[in-house]
């Protein structure tokens, strides 16, 4: 069984730029949830995806956007980059069913810095 | 509106000198309270999920607890491999993760 995988790893960009995170989900799962993590602070989520349709968002403004694909993969988009998106930008897959809500697995993030 | 606040902020242990982390909430429509381990610069490991108040799970030297308002993370024995951030989260009705800020633990041999 593949877990999440996420990409890249790292990634430095300037302020102003546009930048897109990508995310494979654990084999079976159909959601796909997005989560920003400043250093040393909890995960704060951004947005989440069932079934190719947004399911739900945090207190990010319109400039964090995604998309869900039919295999469940999913990207990140952030437009007009700036210094404080600086975090680690962490993907979680689980498998929702509409009626019961299970556990989200979360893969190894990607460090976004920007200069 | 929802919030997770977690207690110490970090704790250094001896090995073998069993503590507890704590966990306190506050949400509307709680369907499930998570606990998560990370590493340093990796994402969070699933330990455990707690339904309903008075329920436990256990794994290894980890034992986590659930009441109405608060979940406790005991660590019995640790061992310097015990050794990272525990996090906390609760999940609401939408599904979304309400996280703490997260327990720095450190085990010294």
């Amino acid at each position: 069984e593949t877990g999440v995988t996420q990409s890249p790893t790292h990634l430095i960009k300037t302020r102003g730029q546009q930048v897109t995170l990508r995310c494979s989900s654990q084999s079976g799962h159909n959601t796909v949830s997005w989560y920003q993590q400043a250093l040393g602070q909890g995960p704060q989520f951004i947005f989440q995806y069932y079934r190719e349709e947004e399911n739900g968002r945090g207190n990010f403004p319109p400039r964090f956007s995604g998309l869900q694909f039919p295999n469940y993969s999913s990207e990140l988009n952030v437009n007009a980059l700036e210094l404080d998106d600086s975090a680690l930008y962490l993907c979680a897959s689980s498998l929702e069913s509409g009626t019961s809500l299970n556990t989200q697995y979360f893969g190894p993030g990607t460090r976004l810095t920007v200069l | 509106e929802d919030q997770v606040t977690q207690s110490p902020e970090a704790l250094r242990l001896q090995e073998g000198e069993s503590s507890s982390l704590n966990c306190s909430y506050t949400v509307s429509g709680l369907r499930g309270l998570f606990w998560y381990r990370q590493d340093p610069g990796k994402g969070p490991e699933f330990l455990f999920t707690l339904y309903s108040a008075g329920e436990e799970k256990e794994k290894e030297r980890l034992k986590a607890t659930l009441t109405k308002k608060e979940s406790f993370l005991h660590i019995t024995a640790p061992k310097p491999e015990d050794s990272a951030t525990y996090l906390c989260a609760v999940q609401d009705s939408w599904g979304k993760l309400q996280f703490g800020a997260g327990t720095q633990v450190v085990v010294t041999p």
